[in-house]
């Protein structure tokens, strides 16, 4: 079946740097969504994406849609401790599909140092 | 507007006892889900009512029943609770086929 596979699995950096993180798959999709979670709360969406090669910003955040449709980024510039969460990506589970089943990769957890 | 709300938030069982999990949503989505989380699986689908009056399996539906009592509630029944039920779940509404899925804030299930 489709998986989604993120990297890194975890993250620990200073305050102020820079973040990277991806989301690969072995089959297509046609919507990309990244989502984090805080402690103790449910996933709220940060960005969603719809075509291969768009790049959106949503503040510090910006995620792109990968050409191949199989696999998306997402960095966060200036990170400050208010970052710390999980981060992950989800995708509609048939392409072309409805989205109402999503797929939702193993996270990246985030931890920032002040 | 409270958004998606849970209740309980915290629940621990003994194998075999059964319970309900409640969820209801003010934001007259069409479509609402119930989600598990555990530990390095993500979040994965148990089943989801595209509205008012259907109902569908998702991912990891065994163990599990669910009621669509209304527009706004959507409920997750286990008739027997099993060790590998122990997780964090999650309920979640949108818009129909919508993209943007509003989450609750889960309840934590453990069965002994």
């Amino acid at each position: 079946g489709q998986q989604l596979n993120q990297s890194p699995q975890s993250m620990f950096i200073q305050e102020g740097e820079d973040v990277s993180m991806n989301c690969t798959s072995s089959s297509i999709f046609n919507t990309w969504l990244w989502y984090k979670q805080e402690p103790g709360e449910g996933p709220v969406l940060l960005i969603a994406l719809y075509k291969a090669g768009e790049l959106t910003s949503n503040g510090r955040l910006t995620a792109q849609f990968g050409i191949t449709r199989k696999d998306s980024f997402l960095n966060i510039s200036a990170s400050i401790p208010s970052d710390v969460g999980i981060y992950f990506c989800a995708g509609p589970a048939n392409y072309g599909g409805a989205t109402n089943k999503l797929i939702f990769g193993t996270g990246t957890l985030l931890a920032v140092q002040p | 507007n409270a958004g998606v709300t849970q209740t309980p938030k915290f629940q621990v069982l003994k194998t075999g006892q059964s319970m309900t999990l409640q969820c209801a949503q003010d934001m007259n989505h069409n479509s609402m889900y119930w989600y598990r989380q555990d530990p390095g699986m993500g979040l994965r689908l148990i089943y989801y009512s595209a509205s008012e009056g259907t109902t569908d399996k998702g991912e990891v539906p065994n163990g599990y029943n669910v009621s669509r009592l209304n527009k706004r509630e959507f409920s997750l029944r286990l008739e027997s609770a099993a060790p590998s039920q122990t997780s964090v779940y999650f309920c979640a509404s949108s818009e129909v086929a919508g993209v943007r899925k509003y989450f609750g804030p889960g309840t934590r299930l453990t069965v002994t």
